[in-house]
């Protein structure tokens, strides 16, 4: 079947820290990897994805590389800021059907100054 | 443009009451879907539209929800009755098509009394 396993959180961190919040997942299939934020009352917004293996998704200083050989999705960004503050959830569509994200539960990161 | 209107953005009714969630996707978007989100479960895909048509409503909890695509730019999720259980925020999102990625709403969040 199709699943995403993600780092629990919460994480917290202080300002200009590295980031890392592990993902990784089973999928039937060739899935599509993508990287979700979700600001406090707000919607899911799209942060960055990856289509195929070993492809770098990129957005606002967050890196992703899609890495087929461990499943794995990992986000990253050198820098975090007090605005990172967040939850990031990591998601797979798979190729068949319709693109029915799978998600994975969610990693709160609050950043300090 | 304007992204995924949902309304409205809080409800809170009593218990047994109808509750009626609406949803805009953006126009030109041929797929929607209707997620669940709650503390205990996380993110949960309960119906999907392709094209107006209903393509997998395996993830709907039981009877009392029920979701209609009329047209290709409204749709509505129905609770009836509410129970307690049923408070959570539930989003709509809609893509492009099936390589596109999903473009969420803001949420209702929704107390049952």
């Amino acid at each position: 079947g199709n699943s995403v396993t993600q780092m629990e959180g919460p994480v917290t961190l202080s300002e200009e820290a590295f980031l890392t919040i592990n993902c990784t997942y089973t999928a039937t299939g060739y899935p599509s990897l993508f990287w979700y934020v979700q600001y406090p009352g707000e919607g899911l917004q799209l942060l960055l994805k990856a289509t195929k293996a070993d492809d770098k998704g990129s957005n606002k200083g967050f890196e992703a590389t899609y890495r087929k050989e461990t499943t794995s999705f990992h986000l990253e960004k050198g820098s975090v800021q007090v605005s990172d503050s967040a939850v990031y959830f990591c998601a797979l569509t798979t190729q068949t059907g319709a693109n029915n994200l799978f998600f994975g539960t969610g990693t709160r990161l609050t950043v300090i100054p | 443009d304007a992204g995924v209107i949902q309304s409205p953005r809080h409800e809170v009714t009593e218990m047994g009451q109808e509750v009626t969630l609406r949803c805009k996707p953006i126009s030109g978007h041929n797929s929607l879907f209707w997620y669940r989100q709650t503390m205990m479960r996380g993110l949960e895909l309960l119906i999907y539209f392709n094209n107006n048509v209903p393509i997998d409503d395996s993830g709907m909890p039981e009877d009392r929800f029920s979701a209609k695509m009329p047209n290709a730019s409204f749709s509505t999720l129905k609770i009836q009755p509410s129970e307690p259980r049923d408070s959570a925020v539930y989003f709509c999102a809609s893509s492009l098509n099936r390589d596109q990625p999903q473009h969420f709403g803001d949420g209702t969040r929704l107390s049952i009394l």
